[in-house]
């Protein structure tokens, strides 16, 4: 079945340590994106991709880095220096950036220790 | 400044009650309209609306746009506890990423 793949579902960090959080698309999607969830904050944009080799900060892209080697993988790593890291990352990809269906993959709680 | 405040923040009713949730937005070029609903983990998609498409319905789910008023209502008759969730309203517009509200917490009890 088509879809999204995030792992891990549960992790955690001591301070001070980097992570990487995985992403995996087989919808042959070219448009991929991390978002960070709050509690009563809904989503808010920590980078998005649009293409292979190309990537964009959204709003709150400090203390996050990004890779895109390849269409179907967009991890995310939360450094050192992303100062409240404990949240809901979730991943998604869409067909048209922008303004499309986002299809969702199922989260990553991250809680730093 | 939020491009797209959803309201209430919260809500609780009883079960087979009718429900009304709301989503302004301000963005320049409007292009598209969604709800989502979240349960536990991955939002799922309800509904699209745009300019060709103002209005749709699934069941007991219900949307409608309104372009003049820059604001979208999401309705959902004779609720059920499996409704409960956080509802996501997001807008897309010239740019390279929706825009998402805050989310509103329904809780529906029996």
């Amino acid at each position: 079945d088509g879809g999204i793949t995030q792992s891990p579902k549960y992790l955690f960090r001591k301070e001070g340590q980097n992570v990487t959080l995985s992403c995996e698309q087989n919808l042959n999607h070219d448009a991929m994106y991390w978002y960070r969830q709050d509690p009563g904050q809904g989503l808010r944009l920590i980078y998005y991709s649009q293409i292979v080799n190309d990537f964009q900060k959204g709003d709150i892209a400090e203390g996050y880095s990004v890779s895109r080697e390849k269409k179907e993988s967009f991890p995310l790593t939360v450094t050192s220096a992303q100062k409240n890291p404990t949240a809901f990352y979730l991943c998604a990809s869409s067909m048209a950036s922008g303004f499309g269906e986002l299809f969702f993959g199922e989260g990553s709680r991250l809680t730093v220790l | 400044e939020d491009k797209v405040v959803q309201s209430p923040l919260s809500l609780v009713v009883h079960e087979g009650d009718t429900v009304t949730l709301n989503c302004s937005y301000e963005v320049t070029n409007f292009r598209s309209l969604l709800w989502y609903k979240q349960e536990k983990k991955a939002p799922t998609f309800l509904f699209m609306l745009t300019s060709s498409g103002i209005e749709k319905k699934s069941g007991r789910l219900s949307s409608i746009l309104d372009k003049k008023e820059l604001s979208s209502i999401l309705n959902i008759t004779a609720t059920q506890t499996g409704d409960s969730a956080i509802y996501l309203c997001a807008v897309g517009d010239s740019g390279y990423a929706l825009n998402f509200g805050k989310g509103t917490s329904l809780l529906v009890t029996p």
